[in-house]
């Protein structure tokens, strides 16, 4: 059974720090990795989508990895900004589909 | 880009009513919506996924007689909570799939609270 572990639970950074969001899985047979932005009592919106045979993607100031082999991906944010604060959410899709969630970074990015 | 909308976003009702939350994607076809449920500072978890002119398939230890889900068009998915009770309140989301294309993001709605007094 395929399990997502994100570390760390919650995150509080000074403004403009260079931070990393980790996101480990078990079952290396995924058909991608996804990361999410979720805000206080909102859905979810999509950061970066990494397919198995990537190794990374970028957008802005986003940067996700993805080592399959080990089962990690790493979510990269530089120059932090008060309005990144948010839980991040890492997400892989299994053979049948399924999206399997880990349980979140809550980053605060302090003024 | 693709747009899912939720509805309603927030419901507050008495104990023994029955809530209807409806998923629709906007600008795409879905042939595949899921539902999940996320208790407070916990993560997703998907309740059963919806498939467009035949029955859903649920998660273990969901009760498909208690979320009864229907997805009659390639746009709308509908969650039904029947008999609602306090255990009920919860956060509820769906996304969507975009048709025929299963290595694509998939796309959320911004969520249903639903609060059962």
């Amino acid at each position: 059974k395929q399990e997502v572990t994100q570390i760390p639970a919650a995150l509080s950074v000074p403004e403009g720090e260079n931070l990393v969001l980790n996101c480990s899985f078990t079952d290396s047979a995924i058909y991608n990795l996804q990361w999410f932005r979720q805000d206080p009592g909102k859905g979810l919106t999509s950061l970066l989508l990494i397919q198995s045979s990537q190794r990374e993607q970028t957008s802005g100031r986003l940067n996700a990895s993805l080592d399959k082999s080990s089962g990690r991906s790493t979510l990269y944010i530089a120059a932090s900004q008060p309005g990144d604060s948010a839980t991040y959410l890492c997400a892989v899709k299994d053979s049948s589909y399924k999206l399997i969630f880990g349980s979140g970074t809550r980053l605060l990015v302090r003024p | 880009g693709a747009v899912v909308s939720q509805h309603p976003s927030w419901v507050i009702c008495k104990s023994g009513t029955s809530v209807k939350i409806e998923c629709r994607s906007l600008d795409f076809q879905a042939t595949t919506m899921f539902w999940y449920r996320q208790f407070p500072k916990q993560s997703l978890m998907l309740m059963a996924t919806s498939n467009e002119g035949s029955k859903a398939t649920y998660e273990q230890g969901v009760e498909k007689d208690k979320f009864l889900i229907n997805h009659a068009s390639l746009t709308l998915s509908t969650l039904t909570v029947t008999s609602a009770h306090p255990e009920d309140s919860s956060f509820y989301i769906c996304s969507a799939l975009l048709r025929g294309i299963s290595n694509q993001p998939q796309h959320f709605g911004d969520g249903t609270r639903l609060s059962i007094l």
